[in-house]
This record gives structure tokens, C-alpha cells and sequence, in this order.
């Protein structure tokens, strides 16, 4: 399957905290890419990380990449209540073009 | 910010009804998608396009139908709605295709939703 599993599948945590979500995918990849979405709207992409990197930032975003594990990690610091939404990964397999999501991780940052 | 748009954003129908999702593009992708994702859940690939004169079905089956008959128009039409076709529809392009020989991340632009009702 090309779709990544992300974990936990709902998260809750205070305002300030740091948020961690995990994505574990089967296949040889391209990039991996983090979507957020919030309820009702669709998907925005948030980062991009390729194969050959292990760690990017962007803002308060930080993607770590284990291609040996076969695993991602996204890393929310100092949350605030504007991050609540869901959060997809989507390992972009070699040769697809296409993108398959899971059912995400629903983060909720409480005030 | 993303320049693709769907319409309409929301709308109730009555069993039997006709309806027609619109999408469109301005960045020139080559690539568009349609997703159903039902609230909660993960997003289903229904339906994609490497362009124009090209529709493919996606991995969840669906009663709906596409075409692409212009670069920037991917619509999405349901002959006879009913209750099981009430959804959240999500329209998607990307500059990820075999006309531009293969290259680009792959990175999906998404439009902000159409949800349906049916009764």
C-alpha cells in the first residue's frame, strides 16, 4: 500500500506544548509531505521532505525523515489553538503520480 | 495560496437529482485529482487526469464520472444522486505528470471543498 499511517490518530494537548505525529509507510519513496486540514476545508501542504534529507524546518515545523525505518515524524513546537486541525502524511512513491492519504492524526491544542 | 477553486461549496439535492462539481485551475497543472473524504475519515482518490483527453478511476469505486476537456477544468457529475453519494468531494492538481517528462515533487494544491447532501 502507498498510503502512510499516522500516529496517534487524535492528540490533545495544552497551548504551548510541543505536538509530535508519526508516519509509517511501506514502499521506496520519492519526498515525503505533511497536509494540515482544517475541519470542513481542504488540504494544505505544509512541508516536503525528500529522500535523501533526514531533518528540515520550516517556522515551527520540524520533519524528521528515517527511510531506513521507513518512518516520518512531524514536530509542532509552542503550539497555539490555531493549530487544531488534522494532519496527513503522504509518501510520494517512486513512479506514482499520485497521492494516497490515511486517516491523519487529529491534533487539538486546548487554551 | 492555492489558485483552484470548486463550486459549489456547499449543496442539498434531492434523491435523483443531476449535479455537476466544478473545478479549475489557474497554475497549469497537468494533473487533477478528486477526492471523497466523509467527516473524520481518511480522503479516498475517486478520480484523476494526466490531462487533457485523459481520465483514469482512482482506488475507491465510485458511481460519479469525469472529463477534462480543457487543462484548468476537471468537473466531477453524479447522473442520479443518492443518500450514499452525500460526502465531502476535494479537487487537486499538481505539476507532477507524464507531459512535464516526470519532474516536479509531486506536491498537491487543493481546492476548498464541495460537500453534498443528498435527501
Amino acid at each position: 500500500s502507498q498510503q502512510g499511517e499516522e500516529d496517534p490518530q487524535a492528540l490533545s494537548i495544552q497551548e504551548g506544548e510541543n505536538a509530535t505525529m508519526n508516519c509509517s509507510y511501506k514502499t521506496s519513496i520519492n519526498n515525503l509531505q505533511w497536509y494540515r486540514q482544517n475541519s470542513g476545508r481542504g488540504l494544505v501542504h505544509l512541508i516536503l521532505i525528500r529522500s535523501n534529507e533526514r531533518e528540515k524546518h520550516s517556522g515551527r515545523l520540524r520533519v524528521t525523515l528515517d527511510t531506513s525505518k521507513k518512518s516520518s515524524s512531524l514536530l509542532i513546537t509552542a503550539s497555539r489553538a490555531a493549530d487544531t486541525a488534522s494532519y496527513f502524511c503522504a509518501p510520494h512513491k517512486m513512479g506514482a503520480q499520485k497521492l494516497v492519504f490515511g486517516q491523519g492524526t487529529r491534533l487539538t491544542i486546548n487554551p | 495560496e492555492a489558485d483552484i477553486y470548486q463550486t459549489p461549496r456547499y449543496l442539498v439535492i434531492g434523491t435523483g437529482k443531476k449535479i455537476t462539481l466544478e473545478c479549475s485551475q489557474t497554475m497549469g497543472h497537468d494533473k487533477m485529482y478528486w477526492y471523497q473524504q466523509d467527516p473524520g475519515m481518511e480522503l479516498h482518490l475517486i478520480h484523476y487526469s494526466y490531462g487533457v483527453n485523459s481520465t483514469e478511476k482512482g482506488d475507491l469505486s465510485s458511481e460519479s464520472t469525469v472529463s477534462r476537456i480543457r487543462t484548468e477544468h476537471f468537473p466531477l457529475t453524479l447522473e442520479s444522486a443518492r443518500p450514499s453519494h452525500t460526502s465531502q468531494y476535494l479537487c487537486a492538481s499538481s505539476e507532477f505528470g507524464r507531459t512535464s517528462g516526470g519532474r516536479g515533487t509531486g506536491e498537491l494544491f487543493f481546492g476548498e471543498g464541495s460537500r453534498l447532501t443528498v435527501l
